[in-house]
């Protein structure tokens, strides 16, 4: 199993461009979520998501959309890049919910200037 | 509200010393889990405690939730250099829809 799988692994972005942040797992989890972690600071969920087809806001979902369409894939889109976006992104994933172990991919490092 | 504090934010030691980091609610905890990641890395799970007093061991860490679920510890015993990294502790919120991390405890082990 590849676990969870983002790409790309970094990119950089001008102010009001948009662009995709990609998230895989092969594990049939039915869980997926996005976290932003800033310089020196914990991670705040963005949005996540318990299944195909639903999808809810986390603690800082402004400025991001998601789909879930499949079980393996939870795209993060960000339609206009703003400088306080500047971040390193991760993808989660699990069986049972947030009272259970999470399998983190190896994140997006995101630079908008 | 709910305030959780982890401390110490840095903590540098020498190798062979022990390590402590906490985590201290002023309001009572559902669950902790304890994650680490090393520089330039993802976080990786170590354990969740549930239980008021639970203890578990992992090799040389040692994870404590407090009597009152308000406080929870990640104890490193004879630190080595693969230790190095920043530990997280976080929290179920909200009615459980949301775990909350803490800023996390930098260690860096010296030779």
């Amino acid at each position: 199993n590849a676990g969870v799988t983002q790409t790309p692994k970094f990119r950089i972005l001008k102010i009001g461009q948009s662009m995709t942040l990609q998230c895989t797992q092969d594990m049939n989890h039915n869980y997926m979520y996005w976290y932003r972690q800033d310089p020196g600071m914990g991670l705040k969920l963005i949005y996540y998501s318990v299944g195909a087809g639903i999808t809810d806001k986390g603690e800082v979902p402004n400025g991001y959309n998601v789909s879930r369409s499949t079980t393996e894939d939870f795209p993060l889109r960000l339609e206009l890049a703003a400088p306080s976006q500047t971040s390193v992104y991760f993808c989660a994933s699990n069986l049972e919910g947030l009272a259970a172990e999470q399998y983190f991919g190896p994140g997006t490092r995101l630079t908008v200037t | 509200g709910q305030q959780v504090m982890q401390i110490p934010q840095y903590q540098h030691v020498q190798e062979g010393e022990d390590f402590t980091t906490y985590c201290n609610s002023s309001t009572t905890l559902s669950n902790i889990q304890w994650y680490k990641q090393r520089p330039g890395g993802h976080p990786v799970f170590l354990i969740q405690l549930v239980k008021s007093g639970e203890v578990k061991k992992q090799k040389r860490l040692t994870f404590q939730f407090g009597e009152a679920k308000k406080n929870s510890s990640l104890h490193i015993t004879a630190t080595q250099t693969t230790d190095v990294g920043t530990y997280f502790c976080g929290w179920l919120t909200g009615g459980g829809n949301k775990l909350t991390f803490g800023t996390g405890t930098q260690l860096k082990v010296e030779l």
